[in-house]
């Protein structure tokens, strides 16, 4: 089974400039998350959709900051511009969330972002 | 609010000997708790979780953790590190809802020979 697929890996770019990061979940996973993880420190949760609505995004910058999961299945995150505080890893993870317990969340590889 | 303290961001083991790797918790519920590991240029791996079974929880690779409530710990053991092992370590809570993750800061592991 494949796993949590994100694209790029790697991206350089100049301040003030946008950028995209894209994340394709575990077939099947209802659920699906972006992480931020700035240098030296754990993730963090940027935005959560179950299905293809945004149940938790109140740690997503929105002056800056926007995603979208169309038809509920794949996802991409967006930043325009670019600040140079945006340097980090950003983890997409999903799972497949059912009522009551909580369900193990899948990590992507990430996507390493440095702004110049 | 759920939150996690890793004790030690930086822990070095010779090959053969016990790794300990500090986490504490805090929660306003019953929490449930995970250990992350993190290799060079990859995503988040899965070590172990603890959902409100038994107290000591085995893991992937020969590692363990044992949930104590009392002192609202979750270390993580291994009794015979690895050169393999050498790699960043994430304690993780859930948050309140169930409904993400809230990580420590991780601590890395050297493992020398």
């Amino acid at each position: 089974e494949a796993g949590v697929v994100q694209s790029p890996r790697y991206k350089i770019i100049e301040k003030k400039q946008p950028v995209a990061f894209w994340c394709n979940p575990i077939s099947g996973h209802n659920t699906l998350y972006w992480y931020r993880q700035n240098l030296g420190q754990g993730p963090e949760l940027l935005i959560r959709y179950e299905n293809e609505e945004a149940v938790d995004d109140s740690q997503l910058p929105k002056d800056r900051f926007s995603a979208e999961r169309l038809k509920g299945v794949d996802s991409t995150l967006k930043i325009q511009p670019a600040e140079l505080g945006d340097s980090a890893v950003y983890l997409c993870a999903s799972s497949f969330r059912t009522s009551g317990a909580y369900n193990e969340q899948f990590f992507g590889p990430g996507t390493r972002l440095t702004v110049l | 609010a759920q939150s996690v303290t890793q004790l030690g961001s930086h822990v070095s083991v010779s090959e053969g000997a016990l790794v300990l790797l500090r986490c504490n918790y805090s929660s306003s519920v019953p929490p449930y708790l995970f250990w992350y590991v993190q290799y060079p240029n990859q995503g988040l791996q899965l070590l172990l979780k603890y959902t409100s079974a038994a107290t000591l929880v085995k893991g992937i690779n020969g590692f363990e953790a044992e949930f104590k409530k009392s002192e609202t710990s979750f270390h993580l053991t291994k009794p015979s590190a690895h050169m393999s092992d050498a790699a960043e370590y994430f304690c993780a809570v859930t948050n309140q809802a169930g409904t993400a993750l809230i990580f420590g800061k991780g601590t890395t592991l050297s493992v020398s020979s």
